[in-house]
């Protein structure tokens, strides 16, 4: 069965420094989505894409995060200077082109030092 | 932003029992609602899910009933099992737009199923 996948699993950092998180989609999804959700709280969405650019962006997708879709086949985030509060696990998630459910990668986590 | 409920952070069950899950919305606008299954160091699992447009869906263990006049949603999990202790997360989307569906995720509900 198609699933999600994303690289690293796990992923330290120092306070300010560019960190890219990536993911697979499954193959004949078009849309794509960021998630994260910081220890103890909610899964918070981030941003939507489609078409090779953003749909939607949550408040917390400030200049700091960008996404792209560099080939047919992976989707990343960028966060340019990373800050404590940064630390969480970030999902990857993707849906075809008329369904309503989302699949969810496994995560990475991302721990800012 | 509490847009989607939670009350429940835990429930323990014994095996062979039904396991109801809770979930309360707030956005009359909601028109898709989600049921996922977390495991520790894993992403949502997708279970059910159900339209606005229908009150009941069925799929095996797993059925989810929808309340709009109270903005209520409850996953039912019969017979329970041992394997379907997880953390489940109810959430809801808004269609905004083609197949764009931003989710919003209520805190989750760690379920134990003991055995």
């Amino acid at each position: 069965e198609p699933e999600v996948t994303q690289t690293p699993s796990h992923q330290v950092t120092q306070m300010g420094q560019e960190v890219i998180l990536r993911c697979v989609p499954i193959s004949n999804h078009l849309y794509f989505y960021w998630y994260r959700q910081i220890l103890g709280q909610k899964v918070e969405f981030l941003v939507s894409f489609y078409n090779n650019e953003i749909s939607e962006k949550s408040e917390i997708f400030d200049d700091q995060f960008s996404v792209e879709r560099p080939d047919g086949s992976n989707f990343t985030l960028k966060i340019r200077s990373t800050k404590l509060e940064d630390s969480a696990m970030y999902f990857c998630a993707s849906n075809r082109v008329g369904a309503d459910t989302q699949y969810f990668g496994p995560g990475t986590r991302l721990t800012v030092l | 932003d509490q847009q989607v409920k939670q009350n429940s952070p835990s429930l323990s069950v014994q095996e062979g029992r039904i396991s109801i899950l809770n979930c309360d919305y707030t956005n009359s606008m909601f028109d898709y609602f989600l049921w996922y299954k977390k495991y520790p160091a894993e992403g949502p699992t997708f279970l059910i899910s159900i339209s606005s447009i229908k009150d009941k869906n069925e799929d095996g263990r797993f059925t989810v009933f929808l309340n709009k006049s109270a903005k209520h949603l409850s996953l039912h999990i019969v017979p329970s099992q041992p394997g379907d202790s997880a953390v489940y997360f109810c959430a809801a989307s808004l269609n905004s737009g083609g197949s764009n569906y931003k989710l919003t995720f209520g805190k989750g509900t760690l379920l134990t199923v003991n055995p």
